[in-house]
C-alpha cells in the first residue's frame, strides 16, 4: 500500500534562517506531487507541483521554492524565512485523475 | 477552468441534528468530486469521492453526498451529527490528469454542540 511521509512535524525558525522541509511517499511511482500552506484559520493554497522528476510548477510567487531529485522525493525550501512563511504545510501525492492522498503535515513557526 | 464554491464557512448543528455542508462546481466536462475532513493539526483524509458512477456515494463515518449535475453540486450529508464530527470539511473537484487541475473549495469549519 501507499504511504506519504513528512518530517519535521514541527519546527520554530527564527526569520531570516534556511528551510528544507522533505515528502517521500512509498508504493507508488511517478506520481504528481503537490505542496500547500494552510495559514491559520485559512484553506489550502497551492505552492508547487510537479509531474515528474526535476518539473515543477509553482503557483504562488513567494521566497520558497520546490525540487523533485527523485521520483517519491519532494523537498520545499527557502533560503530566508519571513514572518509570513509561518503555517500548516501539508504534502500530496496523486495518480491519474483520482484522489490526493495527504501526508500528516508540518507546522512551521517563524518566530 | 474548474472551481468550487462552499456555503458557510462555519456551521454549527447540535448532536444528533443533521449535516448538511454545501458545495457547488463548475467544471467543462464532467468531473470528478471529492469531500475530505481535516481533524487538527492532521492532515486531509478523504470521506467520499464522485467518480461517474453512482451518483449517490457514500463515505467513511456515515457520511453521504449526492451528485447533481442539474445543479452543479456534491453537498455532504450525514443524519446524525456526532461530537467526533467537529473538524474542517473540503469539496474539491479534478478534471483531468494535470497537475494543477485539482481544485478544493475554501473549507467549511464543522461545529457540533452538546
Amino acid at each position: 500500500s501507499q504511504t506519504i511521509h513528512q518530517w519535521p512535524a514541527t519546527l520554530v525558525q527564527p526569520v531570516g534562517s534556511p528551510l528544507s522541509l522533505e515528502c517521500t511517499v512509498e508504493g507508488t511511482s511517478n506520481p504528481n506531487l503537490y505542496w500547500y500552506r494552510q495559514a491559520a484559520g485559512r484553506g489550502l493554497q497551492l505552492l508547487f507541483y510537479s509531474v515528474g522528476i526535476g518539473q515543477i510548477s509553482s503557483e504562488v510567487p513567494q521566497n520558497l521554492s520546490a525540487s523533485r531529485p527523485q521520483d517519491r522525493q519532494f523537498i520545499l525550501s527557502s533560503k530566508k524565512l519571513l514572518l509570513s512563511d509561518s503555517g500548516f504545510y501539508l504534502c500530496a501525492w496523486r495518480q491519474g485523475r483520482d484522489e490526493q492522498f495527504f501526508g500528516p503535515g508540518t507546522r512551521l513557526t517563524v518566530l | 477552468a474548474q472551481s468550487v464554491t462552499q456555503l458557510g464557512s462555519h456551521v454549527s448543528v447540535s448532536e444528533g441534528a443533521l449535516v448538511l455542508l454545501r458545495c457547488n462546481y463548475s467544471s467543462s466536462v464532467p468531473p470528478y468530486l471529492f469531500w475530505y475532513v481535516q481533524y487538527p493539526n492532521q492532515g486531509l483524509q478523504l470521506l467520499l469521492k464522485y467518480t461517474s458512477a453512482a451518483t449517490l456515494v457514500k463515505g467513511i463515518n456515515g457520511f453521504e453526498a449526492e451528485f447533481k449535475k442539474s445543479e452543479t453540486s456534491f453537498h455532504l450529508t450525514k443524519p446524525s451529527a456526532h461530537m467526533s464530527d467537529a473538524a474542517e470539511y473540503f469539496c474539491a473537484v479534478s478534471e483531468d490528469n494535470y497537475g494543477q487541475n485539482f481544485v478544493f473549495g475554501p473549507g467549511t469549519r464543522l461545529s457540533v454542540l452538546p
